[in-house]
């Protein structure tokens, strides 16, 4: 059974930290990795895909990277602003469905 | 392009009462996965439909139901509430069945059961 761990739960930083969200996945059979995110009570915005053939993907201040043999991937966001506080979250694409990591609840001070 | 919608947005049922979410996939789409997240079990799959017929399902008990139409709009139905099942639930929409493609989540309806 998959299961997906993010490292830390939770992160507070200054506003201008360069940052790096961690996730693991114990089975490495897996089409492709998604990151999201998601503010209080609201639904998931997709940040990055990367597919299983792929080790990073880039967008604006954020860019993730997979290691698939290893079971890791990481979220890194440059000049991190407050309005980038929320709850990342990243989903494994195996079999029929996503099985998501637990999150990451970052905030951004000013 | 307009995105996935849901409602309703916010609920409140008894428990024993049975309730049904809607979702409305971006257009195109066919493939709607519908997701349970609650703050002990963080979001965990409960079944996707494409083209009208179920292909997967999690591990969620029968009363846990969903069905989806000829315009791939998705309902799913949880019937004989109990407390656990507040929750946030969100669906999500892709071009094609599975997860080799980009899902799209909805904003999600937010059930309380009480």
């Amino acid at each position: 059974k998959q299961e997906v761990t993010q490292i830390p739960a939770a992160l507070s930083v200054p506003e201008g930290e360069n940052l790096v969200l961690n996730c693991s996945f114990t089975d490495s059979a897996i089409y492709n990795l998604q990151w999201f995110r998601q503010d209080p009570g609201k639904g998931l915005t997709s940040l990055l895909l990367i597919q299983s053939s792929q080790r990073e993907q880039t967008s604006g201040r954020l860019n993730a990277s997979l290691d698939k043999s290893s079971g890791r991937s990481t979220l890194y966001i440059a000049a991190s602003q407050p309005g980038d506080s929320a709850t990342y979250l990243c989903a494994v694409g195996a079999g029929n469905m996503l099985t998501f990591g637990g999150g990451t609840r970052l905030m951004v001070k000013p | 392009k307009a995105g996935v919608t849901q409602t309703p947005r916010y609920l409140i049922k008894t428990r024993g009462q049975q309730v049904t979410l809607s979702c409305s996939p971006i257009s195109g789409h066919r493939s709607v996965s519908w997701y349970q997240q609650t703050p002990g079990q963080g979001l965990q799959f409960l079944f996707e439909y494409f083209s009208e017929t179920q292909r997967n399902k999690g591990n969620f008990p029968g009363r846990f139901s969903g069905r989806q139409f000829s315009n791939s709009r998705s309902e799913m139905n949880v019937s004989t509430l109990e407390l656990g099942d507040s929750a946030l639930y969100l669906c999500a929409s892709s071009s094609r069945p599975g997860v080799l493609y980009e899902q799209y989540f909805g904003p999600g309806t937010r059930l309380t059961v009480t």
